[in-house]
């Protein structure tokens, strides 16, 4: 089956640590994104790439850092200087070349940070 | 520092009945509009999209309706039934370089009452 998955579904950990949340999809999509979402509220983008080895910051990327070597995957890495980790986080993929511009969501990890 | 909650927008509707949910969007260059529907703790699911050259779409008891001259969308269900319930997300897509990169609404509670 193609999709996105998200590992793990839940993660704990302990303040003033780095924490790696794992991304990965068999769509062959080059786009893939991170969001953040708190309790009641939407989503914000964190960060995207577009291609292999590059990446760009979303709108709230502070305290976070990506890497791309892998056209599958997209892991992301919480770190230290991030004031309020804990959160519900979502990786999605898209195909950037043209319209339709869905993105593929994954199940997400929620991370609590004490 | 901590980021203030928002309240979602929420609607309450009776099983059969048809359900309403508006979106205003920013952008008059965006060239795709999409919705998504998310249950709680999964990630966004695709319901149904609309290019900007189409001013409505149907699907499967889902209609979506763009007006461009107010930059408004909505998403029309019929006969909504309990397994509806979820918060509903529009998203656009600035059309020129933005390559994929969606812009999410707030999102809005429906809630089906039996």
């Amino acid at each position: 089956d193609g999709g996105i998955t998200q590992s793990p579904k839940y993660l704990f950990r302990k303040e003033g640590q780095n924490v790696t949340l794992s991304c990965e999809q068999n769509l062959n999509h080059d786009a893939m994104y991170w969001y953040r979402q708190d309790p009641g509220q939407g989503l914000r983008l964190i960060y995207y790439s577009q291609i292999v080895n590059d990446f760009q910051k979303g709108d709230i990327a502070e305290g976070y850092s990506v890497s791309r070597e892998k056209k599958e995957s997209f892991p992301l890495t919480v770190t230290s200087a991030q004031k309020n980790p804990t959160a519900f986080y979502l990786c999605a993929s898209s195909i950037v070349t043209e319209s339709p511009y869905e993105q593929y969501f994954g199940p997400g990890t929620r991370l609590t940070v004490t | 520092g901590e980021s203030v909650g928002l309240h979602l927008p929420t609607l309450s509707v009776q099983e059969g009945d048809n359900s309403i949910i508006n979106c205003a969007y920013s952008n008059s260059a965006s060239d795709y509009f999409i919705w998504y529907k998310q249950e709680s703790g999964k990630g966004p699911q695709f319901i149904i999209d609309i290019r900007s050259n189409m001013d409505k779409r149907q699907g499967q008891r889902v209609t979506v309706l763009l007006n461009k001259t107010v930059k408004h969308l909505s998403l029309q269900i019929a006969a909504t039934q309990p397994g509806d319930s979820a918060v509903y997300f529009c998203a656009e897509h600035a059309g020129g370089t933005s390559y994929g990169k969606l812009t999410f609404g707030q999102g809005t509670i429906l809630t089906v009452h039996p």
